[in-house]
């Protein structure tokens, strides 16, 4: 069926360098995006979304990235901080649409 | 604003009994979802409540599930009776009204349910 999955199942990054975390999808009809940040004993929390209509949305230190050519989404990070650590999930819905439906997550972990 | 809360925050039942989890959402959000996400997998849609109505249940494993959004409020989640598969962390989220349009959804911390 349709799926949403992510390359790596963790990242290892030095505190101050740039984070790059990638995320595939097969739905051709999905139609908007939203990467989350889950930290330990907490629920997923909204980082940055972005529409089909766009292939670059920029945040507070993140900027998601969308190729709808080859389905591929991407978060950036800058300038990485401890507090960044965290298992990050990309998730995807269709237009009109309200499930989400969920990457397995990639494990971001910043070192000193 | 409170968020999202959920209770228990852990239940660790025996196979076989019954658990209830409960989830009160944001304030004034008609929008209120149920996911889980099983040990080593991603995290799944299990269905969406319009206040009161029960918009999308296609996730929703088997008939040992039962959930309720009576008054349009706070949401029970029941499993019953518990399997062993059923262990995992079930969370809920709410979104604001919207009609056609994707709006942020808003996740409580979650209940991690262990069936022994």
């Amino acid at each position: 069926g349709e799926s949403v999955g992510l390359h790596l199942p963790t990242l290892s990054v030095q505190e101050g360098d740039n984070s790059i975390i990638n995320c595939a999808y097969s739905n051709s009809a999905s139609d908007y995006f939203i990467w989350y940040k889950q930290e330990s004993g907490k629920g997923p929390q909204f980082i940055i979304d972005i529409r089909s209509n766009m292939d670059k949305r920029q945040g507070q230190r993140v900027t998601v990235l969308l190729n709808k050519t080859v389905k591929h989404l991407s978060l950036q990070i800058a300038a990485t901080q401890p507090g960044d650590s965290a298992v990050y999930f990309c998730a995807e819905n269709a237009w009109r649409g309200y499930a989400l439906n969920f990457g397995k997550g990639t494990s971001l972990l910043v070192t000193p | 604003e409170a968020g999202v809360t959920q209770f228990p925050s852990h239940s660790v039942i025996e196979k076989g009994q019954t658990v209830t989890l409960r989830c009160d959402p944001i304030s004034g959000h008609d929008n209120l979802y149920w996911y889980r996400r099983v040990m080593g997998k991603e995290i799944k849609f299990l269905l969406h409540f319009v206040k009161e109505s029960k918009q999308d249940e296609s996730g929703m494993p088997n008939n040992r599930f039962l959930a309720e959004r009576t008054g349009g409020t706070y949401s029970t989640l029941k499993v019953q009776p518990a399997e062993l598969e059923d262990s995992g962390v079930y969370f809920c989220a709410s979104s604001q009204k919207g009609t056609g349009v994707s709006y942020e959804q808003y996740f409580g911390p979650g209940t991690r349910l262990t069936v022994t």
